[in-house]
């Protein structure tokens, strides 16, 4: 167990609608980055928030944000959701914002659209 | 496209024998790398990293090697245990000064452990 959670496990939705991931980083990090791993484009880095502040972007659509909060959780917005959307998404966490730190991942969410 | 690859999506080998799992990268400019273990249902779980400024790291049972030459990064695991089964993937990251850009991953190798 990495320390770090994520809601929900798993989530069913249709094409056009809007869903919300949910992670918590380990007590005490405060750096939160999300990850998409689909089949055919593998882990990808969407987005790190650190403090409550963004702090890095990668591939990241225009339909997903994210944010984070005062109590350092952490949540993915995808919005106008298409089929390729369907993957999973994982949150890790570090302490700091340094990348080179060790970063610890949850469980993930599986997200199928149908 | 992506700067880090796997050579072989499959590895299987015999429980007991020693494992070894490639990655190639093409950008040179990358000067951390890290490997991390995927097992089913799971997220991803660090197993070891290496600087640029080195060749060799050792950690317990896994030996991570990096040729910087040729662009190549290896994971060695010693004496595979069932518990070893999983996508094994690398991952690098570029130095931008910033030092928060995400990991860049490859496509992961599946590693078979054969009783």
């Amino acid at each position: 167990d990495s320390g770090v959670t994520q809601t929900p496990k798993h989530l069913i939705t249709a094409t056009g609608q809007r869903v919300t991931l949910r992670c918590s980083p380990r007590s005490g990090d405060l750096s939160v980055y999300w990850y998409q791993q689909s089949l055919d484009q593998g882990l990808q880095f969407l987005i790190q928030y650190y403090n409550g502040e963004e702090r890095a972007k990668g591939n990241i659509l225009e339909r997903f944000s994210a944010q984070q909060f005062p109590d350092l959780h952490s949540e993915l917005n995808l919005s106008s959701l298409e089929l390729g959307d369907s993957a999973l998404y994982f949150c890790a966490s570090s302490v700091e914002s340094q990348v080179r730190e060790t970063q610890y991942f949850g469980p993930g969410t599986r997200l199928l659209v149908l | 496209g992506e700067s880090v690859g796997l050579h072989l999506p499959t590895l299987s080998v015999q429980e007991g024998d020693n494992s070894i799992i490639n990655c190639a990268y093409s950008n040179s400019a990358s000067d951390y790398f890290i490997w991390y273990k995927q097992e089913s249902g799971k997220g991803p779980q660090f197993i070891i990293d290496i600087r640029s400024n080195m060749d060799k790291r050792q950690g317990q049972r896994v030996t991570v090697l990096l040729n910087k030459t040729v662009k190549h990064l290896s994971l060695q695991i010693a004496a595979t245990q069932p518990g070893d089964s999983a996508v094994y993937f690398c991952a690098e990251n570029i130095d931008s000064g910033g030092g928060a850009d995400g990991l860049t991953f490859g496509k992961g190798t599946h590693l078979i452990i054969q009783p």
